[in-house]
């Protein structure tokens, strides 16, 4: 069945230090996304990175990048120096269906990071 | 350009009562989405839209249902509304084949 694991409940990071945050995922479907969203504690969800099945390379955007494990099945966060902001609820999740063009979407239970000061 | 509105923001319901949560995007795109929010977990996905006139069932369907009459709006009914159902609950849309998910702010219902 398709899936998404975060198996960190909760993190923390000194400021300005790098943390990586854990997802794997399962799927049949060869065609698939992976995203991660950022939700503070307002609670909306923020679109902070994409990774496409197909990718060559791992994804990145500002001080986010994606370290994609295609054989491991794992997609994990890099929040590279750590703000005070990034405290936050952090939820990876996966896009699949693109061949059936359903494209549903399914999150794992989240990590909740808390940069220390 | 609005994005995706929800109304209401906060509900309380007694147990057994029904209502609508509203979803409204301006942006034209044919994928919508409802998702819950149970407290510290993930989102669930109830039901979806891949255009107008066509919906299909999520994770979570039972004791929701939805219509998709246009292209702006898909709402979500609660029939019987029983206190399992007190979450927060999101709409999203998606524009097409690559992309992410555009989020409403959300409501959030409280079954009592």
């Amino acid at each position: 069945a398709q899936k998404i694991t975060q198996t960190q409940p909760g993190m923390f990071v000194q400021e300005k230090e790098a943390v990586t945050l854990d997802c794997t995922y399962d799927t049949s479907d060869p065609s698939y996304g992976l995203f991660w969203y950022k939700q503070p504690s307002s609670g909306e969800m923020i679109f902070l990175i994409y990774q496409g099945s197909y990718d060559q390379q791992n994804a990145t955007e500002g001080r986010y990048s994606l370290n994609f494990q295609k054989a491991r099945k794992s997609a994990n966060l890099v929040i590279s120096a750590s703000q005070l902001g990034d405290s936050a609820m952090y939820f990876c999740a996966m896009r699949e269906g693109l061949s059936s063009g359903t494209y549903k979407y399914i999150f794992g239970t989240g990590t909740r990071l808390k940069v220390l000061a | 350009n609005a994005g995706v509105t929800q109304t209401p923001k906060f509900r309380i319901l007694k147990i057994g009562q029904s209502m609508t949560l509203q979803c409204t995007q301006d942006m034209n795109h044919n994928y919508m989405y409802w998702y819950r929010q149970d407290p510290g977990m993930g989102l669930k996905l109830i039901y979806y839209s891949v255009g107008a006139g066509i919906t299909d069932k999520g994770e979570v369907p039972n004791g929701y249902n939805v219509s998709r009459s246009t292209t702006e709006d898909f709402p979500l009914r609660l029939e019987l509304a029983a206190p399992s159902q007190t979450s927060v609950y999101f709409c999203a849309t998606l524009p097409g084949l690559v992309g992410e998910q555009f989020f409403g702010p959300g409501t959030r219902l409280t079954v009592l």
